[in-house]
């Protein structure tokens, strides 16, 4: 079955950067585009971000473009997520999420556990 | 940018009883791309329907879809147990993707 496990969360000084990694599993990773969406301590679901499954197309959410990164390493199975100038608004737990189907734009079928990340000083 | 408003912020239901839960759109979708979540409290959120109104696999038949251009509502049929959580709607269709703000299903 498909499984997704983040990680690389952690406390982050406000305009510093983090690296969060989403390892995959139990699917043909090279296949299928992956999403990361967050979720603020006690706030509803916020899209960030996709990316195909060759890597060659990225979509952002317009509060991270610009600051944020999605890349994937398909030999490694793993999707990852640069952060680079964070803020305290961007404190949340961040899910990886496996595509439906073939494509971008497309539902999240399968959803990591999540990992929090927490900007402070 | 595609808002989705959803209501009630919560419902407070018995179990046996029928949810009705209303996602509108700022603009028209086209409901083969929008999909609900389920959010279960403490657990990462879960597929319950893509493509408008197909169930995800696993997902039991009192949760139906339906809906089209800019409203659109998810029924839950007889309220179990399992079904006390949080709900999104997602449209899918147009960058960037969007969820509503979600409906606290409660238990009364």
């Amino acid at each position: 079955q498909v499984q997704l496990e983040e990680s690389g969360g952690g406390v982050v000084q406000p305009g510093r950067s983090l690296r969060l990694s989403c390892a995959a599993s139990g699917f043909t990773f090279s296949s299928y585009g992956m999403h990361w969406v967050r979720q603020a301590p006690g706030k509803g679901l916020e899209w960030v971000g996709v990316i195909s499954s060759d890597g060659n197309e990225k979509y952002y959410g317009d509060s991270v473009k610009g600051r944020f990164t999605i890349s994937r390493d398909n030999s490694k199975n793993t999707l990852y997520l640069q952060m680079n100038n964070v803020r305290p608004e961007d404190t949340a737990v961040y899910y990886c999420a496996k595509v439906g189907k073939l494509g971008v734009f497309i539902w999240a079928d399968s959803w990591g556990q999540g990992t929090l990340v927490t900007v402070s000083s | 940018e595609i808002v989705l408003t959803q209501s009630p912020g919560t419902l407070s239901l018995s179990p046996g009883e029928r949810a009705t839960l209303s996602c509108r759109a700022s603009q028209g979708v086209s409901s083969s791309f929008l999909a609900w979540y389920q959010q279960r409290a403490g657990q990462a959120p879960r597929l319950l329907i893509y493509v408008g109104s197909r169930r995800a696999t696993g997902i039991p038949d009192r949760f139906s879809a339906s809906g089209s251009g800019t409203d659109f509502t998810l029924t839950i049929s007889r309220l179990e147990p399992e079904d006390f959580a949080v709900y999104y709607c997602q449209q899918y269709g147009s960058s960037p993707l969007t969820f509503g703000g979600g409906t606290k299903v409660e238990i009364k």
